[in-house]
C-alpha cells in the first residue's frame, strides 16, 4: 500500500449505532488530519495531530472521538451520531506542522447516518 | 480569521479552451497557498504550491503566481482537456503552523471534447 489509506471506503450506520473510521499513512509523516467535507460546505477542519499529540480540536461535538495510537494511524471514533453527520470524511497527513507542508490525503469513507 | 475566496461554480469550457480560476485570501502575514484538485470518488491531491510572494507554481500545465499586492492566487491553464474535469480547491496555511488550513469552496470544472 502506498499514500493515505482509509477504510471502510462506504459506511452506513444508524444514529444508536458504535462504529470506526481507520486511516493509515504509509509515507512516514508525522501529522494526522480529519476533515469532514458535506455537500455545498467548505471543507472542515476537524482534528489535527502532530507527533502523535492533538494540537487541534475544531469544536467538534463529542459524539466524534479521535485516536491516534502511533505516527503512522488514525482513527475516529462515532457513536450516537445524527442524520447532519452525513458526509464524506477524509484523512490526510503531511510531513511536519509547518506551514509550507503539502497535506496528502486518502479516498474518504462516505458515511451515511440513517 | 484567515479566508480564502474562490470563484463560483460551476465551471463548463470546451476542450482547448483558456481555463482561469479566481482565488483570493485573507490572513495575517505570509501564508503558503495551495491549489488541489479532487476527481470523482477520490481524495484530494496537490496540484501546485507557492510559499512566498512572487513564486509561480506549476505542474502538469496549470499556473498560478502568489501576489502579494492582490492577494490572490489563480489558476491558469492554457488548453484544457477533457480529463481536467474535476473539483478544484485553493487553500491556504498560515505561516505559524499548518493546523488551522483553510480551504475555498471548490469550482467545479467541466471539459467537453
Amino acid at each position: 500500500e502506498t499514500g493515505v489509506t482509509q477504510t471502510p471506503r462506504h459506511l452506513v450506520m444508524g444514529m444508536t449505532n458504535k462504529k470506526s473510521l481507520k486511516c493509515e499513512q504509509h509515507l512516514g509523516h508525522n501529522a494526522m488530519y480529519w476533515y469532514k467535507q458535506s455537500a455545498k460546505k467548505p471543507l472542515e477542519l476537524m482534528f489535527v495531530y502532530s507527533l502523535e499529540e492533538r494540537v487541534e480540536n475544531n469544536s467538534v461535538p463529542s459524539r466524534f472521538s479521535p485516536e491516534c495510537p502511533n505516527s503512522s494511524h488514525l482513527f475516529l471514533h462515532l457513536h450516537t451520531l445524527q442524520p447532519e453527520d452525513s458526509a464524506l470524511y477524509l484523512c490526510a497527513s503531511s510531513q511536519d506542522f509547518t506551514s509550507t507542508d503539502t497535506q496528502y490525503f486518502g479516498p474518504g469513507t462516505r458515511l451515511t447516518v440513517l | 480569521g484567515d479566508s480564502v475566496t474562490q470563484m463560483e461554480g460551476p465551471v463548463t469550457l470546451s476542450e482547448e479552451a483558456f481555463l482561469t480560476i479566481n482565488c483570493t485570501y485573507t490572513a495575517t502575514g505570509y501564508p503558503s497557498l495551495f491549489w488541489y484538485v479532487q476527481y470523482p470518488g477520490e481524495g484530494l491531491q496537490l496540484l501546485l504550491k507557492a510559499t512566498k510572494a512572487d513564486d509561480k507554481g506549476s505542474n502538469k500545465g496549470f499556473e498560478a503566481t502568489y501576489r502579494k499586492e492582490t492577494t490572490s492566487f489563480h489558476l491558469e491553464k492554457g488548453s484544457v482537456q477533457v480529463s481536467d474535469s474535476a473539483v478544484y480547491f485553493c487553500a491556504l496555511n498560515p505561516n505559524t503552523n499548518a493546523g488551522k488550513s483553510t480551504f475555498g469552496d471548490g469550482t467545479t470544472l467541466t471539459v467537453k471534447p
